[in-house]
């Protein structure tokens, strides 16, 4: 069975510090997909990153980055010089192959104090 | 501007009776969705509808029933609310490729029920 595991429940930082957001993923597909959602104050969900099993670099988007190893079955997300607008709950995800489904990690709770 | 809408944002009722959360996009996506969001859950899906008049079970499905008569509305009826129903409803919709389902997700602004 599928299983995404965010470990942390809350992080809070200090404007600009660097922070990591970590998603441990379980499954027994060869092939399948990641991703991140952030979910600001206002509520609704906001996709991030689709990321295929296949492809294992790095990815950076301006501040953001994501760091995917196979090898330790996880894909964690990185915000460098945190900004107070980062302040979100964080969702890490995984496609359910053949259910059109994402599965959602429990997600993880970032304050970036001013 | 590109948005999925869904009405009401926050409902307070009484344990039976009827109620529909409505969800509509405007961006012309085959795939929309529900999910409900529960304090230490996550977000888990209800049900889901890959075109018109194409719906599916998600993982929690009981309780609830959906249509598609179009593609842009997507409602989700609870025909007997019952207290365990208390939460953040999202309606989410995608588009598909080829290959089918993305993951790419535009998801409404969501609905607080509160079932008593």
């Amino acid at each position: 069975a599928q299983k995404v595991t965010q470990a942390q429940t809350e992080i809070s930082v200090v404007e600009k510090e660097d922070v990591t957001l970590d998603c441990v993923y379980e499954t027994r597909d060869t092939t399948y997909y990641l991703f991140w959602y952030k979910q600001p104050p206002s509520g609704e969900l906001v996709f991030l990153i689709r990321r295929n099993s296949f492809d294992e670099q790095n990815e950076i988007s301006g501040r953001y980055s994501w760091n995917f190893q196979k090898s330790t079955s996880s894909f964690n997300f990185t915000i460098t010089a945190s900004q107070v607008v980062d302040s979100a709950v964080y969702f890490c995800a995984q496609d359910q192959t053949g259910a059109n489904n994402l599965f959602f990690g429990t997600g993880t709770r970032l304050t970036v104090i001013p | 501007e590109a948005q999925v809408t869904q009405n009401p944002r926050y409902l307070i009722t009484v344990t039976g009776k009827k109620l529909t959360v409505t969800c509509s996009q405007n961006m012309n996506h085959e795939y929309m969705s529900w999910y409900r969001q529960d304090p230490g859950l996550g977000l888990r899906q209800i049900y889901y509808s890959m075109n018109v008049e194409v719906t599916d079970k998600g993982d929690v499905p009981e309780g609830y029933k959906v249509s598609r008569k179009e593609k842009r509305n997507f409602p989700l009826i609870l025909e007997s609310p019952s207290p365990n129903q208390t939460s953040l409803y999202f309606c989410a919709s995608s588009f598909l490729r080829t290959s089918g389902f993305t993951g790419e997700l535009f998801f409404g602004e969501g609905s607080r029920l509160t079932v008593l």
